[in-house]
């Protein structure tokens, strides 16, 4: 499967714990999205990446949320000291450049 | 900044029929990009077709053509000859130009397609 690759797809932990989250991007994509969905809302951004550059930020990225993109391939996507309000749809894209952005299948987190 | 609006939160369609997702847009952008992408219960975003803001001719990829209308700023979705399998939710996304490479997408319209 060439796809993007999201790992894990669920994820359920406590309030208070951190959760690390894995993007594998289809392989020669240079761009890498971090998206979130909440229940019957469209995708928000959260940050993205060229390369191994982390370009750009949403204000809903909040001092518990980073993200990494060592050696510009897989990115990960640590929520330190999860609260409620972070459960949602993690979502992870890439591109090649300004074209169109394909999709994994997301990570849904839920924290109790 | 830049808005989508989807106005249809459910849509419901026959077997065989066309069925018309309506787009609206707001950007302040000279040059963008509109996409459609598909959600079935999976959850993977799957891409459906592109327009953009200086193409001549409204974009088409099999059963599904973007209707395109910059005056009246909509990039209504047209799925001709609907199938079982296009039930999922749609959504609508814009990608500017000038405010680099990230989607601003709309909430989505739930196609349900019946035998």
């Amino acid at each position: 499967d060439t796809g993007v690759s999201q790992d894990p797809r669920h994820k359920i932990t406590k309030r208070g714990q951190n959760v690390t989250f894995r993007c594998d991007p289809i392989s020669e994509h240079n761009r890498l999205y971090w998206y979130r969905q909440t229940l019957g809302q469209g995708p928000e951004f959260l940050t993205y990446f060229q390369n191994e550059a982390q370009l750009e930020k949403s204000r809903l990225l909040s001092d518990r949320f980073s993200a990494e993109r060592p050696k510009g391939s897989f990115s990960t996507l640590e929520i330190q000291r999860t609260e409620q309000g972070d459960s949602a749809m993690y979502l992870c894209a890439s591109s090649l450049g300004t074209l169109e952005a394909f999709f994994g299948q997301g990570t849904r987190l839920t924290v109790v | 900044a830049q808005k989508i609006t989807q106005t249809q939160p459910g849509m419901f369609v026959q077997e065989k029929e066309a069925v018309t997702l309506d787009c609206t847009y707001d950007t302040s952008d000279p040059s963008y990009g509109l996409f459609w992408y598909k959600q079935p219960s999976s959850g993977e975003m799957i891409f459906l077709i592109y327009q953009g803001s200086y193409d001549q001719q409204n974009a088409t990829e099999g059963r599904y053509s973007l209707n395109f209308q910059k005056a009246r700023k909509s990039a209504n979705l047209v799925i001709s000859a609907s199938q079982l399998g296009d039930s999922a939710m749609y959504f609508c996304a814009m990608r500017g130009d000038l405010g680099g490479s990230t989607l601003t997408f709309g909430k989505g319209t739930m196609l349900l397609v019946s035998p």
